[in-house]
């Protein structure tokens, strides 16, 4: 069954601008982690929060974690055309099996 | 370095037939699992091997599905007497414990 969903479904956005997505998941993590997948092609990992982490940031990437609210966020800054693509959250539970929410769609116009 | 390969990158088959696809992981990575994606959907666990241990076989969706992972390194996803609903993507990823997945280019398998 899926941990984590992702909201929105989907997203659409002008380049330059930001694009925010969110994960909610069900039950305790050792970490979440955010992938990317553009159309046709593999998954992509692009960044792992733990547990005990609230903040981290890559790049233009900004993902935010709250456990008491079983949630994360994913914000991507002066977004670009190549970023469209769908995100995943991923949650690794105690036993490392990565559970994958259904993925937001991100599209961003020129 | 080399990433996570798989084979066939394509397979169609048909109804009954058998089919096995392979994944090579990254050279030390201790964790393999395999995925399967249906069109427009998330990611569908499969099976875990980590190291020697058991590997953790609950996503399998029937008995029809085995996977076995020699020597440490490649495993190998077997189906048997395919289903029309058998047709997807299937990924395979390797990891280090603890660490972000790395993920093949997938299998897509359509079953007619």
């Amino acid at each position: 069954s899926q941990q984590g969903e992702e909201d929105p479904q989907a997203l659409s956005i002008q380049e330059g601008e930001n694009a925010t997505m969110n994960c909610s998941y069900k039950t305790s993590i050792n970490n979440l982690q955010w992938y990317r997948q553009n159309s046709g092609r593999g998954l992509v990992h692009l960044i792992l929060i733990r547990s005990n982490e609230r903040e981290k940031h890559s790049g233009r990437l900004r993902v935010t974690l709250d456990t008491s609210k079983k949630s994360s966020s994913l914000l991507i800054t002066a977004s670009r055309a190549a970023d469209t693509a769908s995100y995943f959250c991923a949650t690794d539970a105690n036993d490392y099996k990565l559970s994958f929410g259904a993925g937001t769609t991100v599209t961003v116009r020129a | 370095g080399a990433g996570v390969s798989q084979s066939p990158s394509n397979k169609v088959t048909e109804k009954g037939k058998d089919v096995e696809l392979r994944c090579d992981p990254i050279s030390g990575h201790t964790a393999l699992y395999w995925y399967r994606q249906s069109l427009g959907q998330g990611l569908e666990f499969l099976i875990y091997f980590q190291g020697n241990s058991a590997p953790d076989k609950s996503g399998l969706p029937s008995d029809r599905f085995s996977a076995e992972r020699t020597g440490g390194s490649v495993s190998t996803l077997t189906i048997q007497r395919t289903q029309q609903e058998d047709s997807a993507v299937y990924l395979c990823a390797s990891s280090l414990e603890g660490r972000g997945f790395s993920f093949g280019p997938g299998t897509r398998l359509l079953v007619l």
